[in-house]
């Protein structure tokens, strides 16, 4: 099991600035993912964050407007950058031990841009 | 993106009543998974049932899933207010040279006291 401890919880900012978010695990752990979850929706797949290689990111999410660090097998951030109104949600890193393994999710970082 | 439909998007029933929803998924699979989240709150990890699996219980959960259709249900027996909540599907693959973690969109179960 992993217990991940994601900060901020939540913020407010204003628009054209970023934000990082920190995702630090209490084991170390390879696979790593982040999530953006919109009011009422489901969590979509941003990107994954393997330790020892680049991002992988998803169709329609890029680098330059989510950078990510993956620095060890603890920790990593997702940067949202330039923040608009329509950034604004719940962000959600994972950790994954493998397949035939649950994944755990930290409590989110609750975004809103004004 | 999303690997996974779900339905139905919202479902209402009475409490002791059963709610069944429903997955698919477009890609193979090595496992699926199941979880709860309830208004604004964390993800709750309930079921895994691997891809060799057909069916599989969890106290008041029932899980199946054909893998030959893509698809897994989700029952939900004698249902109480509690469970009034967001039903996710999740899905592990190896695509494009890495794995993946992806949900499905999501049943609203709400239970009427």
């Amino acid at each position: 099991s992993a217990v991940i401890s994601q900060k901020p919880s939540r913020d407010i900012c204003q628009r054209g600035t970023s934000l990082t978010i920190q995702c630090q695990v209490d084991s170390q752990v390879t696979m790593m993912f982040w999530y953006r979850q919109q009011p009422g929706q489901s969590l979509t797949l941003i990107a994954t964050a393997n330790q020892g290689s680049e991002a992988t990111y998803e169709s329609g999410f890029v680098i330059d407007k989510f950078p990510i660090s993956r620095p060890n097998l603890t920790f990593s951030t997702l940067t949202v950058s330039n923040m608009s109104p329509e950034d604004s949600s719940i962000y959600l890193c994972s950790v994954w031990f493998g397949p035939n393994t649950e994944a755990f999710f930290g409590q989110g970082t609750r975004l809103t841009v004004v | 993106s999303q690997q996974g439909e779900e339905d139905p998007q919202a479902l209402s029933i009475q409490e002791g009543e059963n709610a069944t929803m429903n997955c698919s998924y477009k890609t193979s699979i090595n496992n699926l998974q199941w979880y709860r989240q309830n208004s604004g709150r964390g993800l709750v990890h309930l079921i895994l049932i691997r891809s060799n699996e057909r069916e599989k219980h969890s106290g008041r959960l029932r899980v199946t899933l054909d893998t030959s259709k893509k698809s897994s249900s989700l029952l939900i027996t004698a249902s109480r207010a509690a469970d009034t909540a967001s039903y996710f599907c999740a899905t592990d693959a190896f695509t494009s040279g890495t794995y993946k973690y992806i949900f499905g969109t999501g049943t609203r179960l709400k239970v009427l006291a």
